[in-house]
């Protein structure tokens, strides 16, 4: 079936660096990718999503880029923040009609000051 | 603001009580989601429902049971809690065939600690 692996974190990073967070997936067909996040004491929000293959979804300066060929969905932000501190989650659905979404496992990440 | 709202953010109960999460949409959204979250384990699906009185189990529905009577509301039950069912309870929504497109809408949680 569908599956969504993210790297383990948790993830430490000082501000204004460089992040990246893998996520590849298993699908049959052409899914649709996602990130969302979630705050600490809080639910998920929708961060960014990808449709189609080469598309690249963005907000809040994060960036991903969906990449049929590795079948990856990578998360990326140029200069962290302290207050991008949460749990990241890689997800992804089927073809056009699906229900469901499939979730990673999240990655946590703090940024230190 | 479109939003999902689940009733309690933090509910302490006692083992062998039964247990009434709820979750109230005012997207008109036809799907509805109810998820645990655990360290380690990520979202674990427990029940769906596509429609009124609709319900499908999920990946891990032993404890739970769920009540869908108006579209807009959906309940999750704990009909005997126990210590195990500990957890973060995450409910969400989406429109019918567009979770390809839009994905879900969550709540803000409930945590649930069961002594």
């Amino acid at each position: 079936g569908d599956s969504v692996t993210q790297m383990e974190g948790p993830v430490t990073l000082s501000e204004e660096a460089f992040l990246t967070i893998n996520c590849t997936y298993t699908a049959t067909g052409y899914p649709s990718l996602f990130w969302y996040v979630q705050y600490p004491g809080e639910g998920l929000q929708l961060l960014l999503k990808a449709t189609k293959a080469d598309d690249k979804g963005s907000n809040k300066g994060f960036e991903a880029t969906y990449r049929k060929e590795t079948t990856s969905f990578h998360l990326e932000k140029g200069s962290v923040q302290v207050s991008d501190s949460a749990v990241y989650f890689c997800a992804l659905s089927g073809e056009e009609g699906a229900q469901k979404l499939v979730f990673g496992q999240g990655t946590r990440l703090t940024i230190n000051p | 603001d479109v939003k999902v709202t689940q009733s309690s953010r933090y509910l302490v109960k006692r083992t062998g009580e039964k247990v009434f999460l709820e979750c109230v949409q005012d997207m008109d959204h036809e799907n509805m989601f109810w998820y645990r979250q655990d360290p380690g384990l990520g979202l674990r699906l427990i029940y769906f429902s596509y429609d009124v009185k609709m319900k499908e189990k999920g990946d891990i529905p032993e404890g739970y049971s769920v009540s869908r009577e108006k579209k807009e509301r959906f309940s999750l039950i704990l009909e005997s809690a126990s210590t195990n069912q500990t957890s973060m309870y995450l409910c969400a929504s989406s429109l019918l065939h567009r979770a390809t497109l839009d994905g879900y809408t969550f709540g803000s949680g409930t945590r649930l600690t069961v002594v």
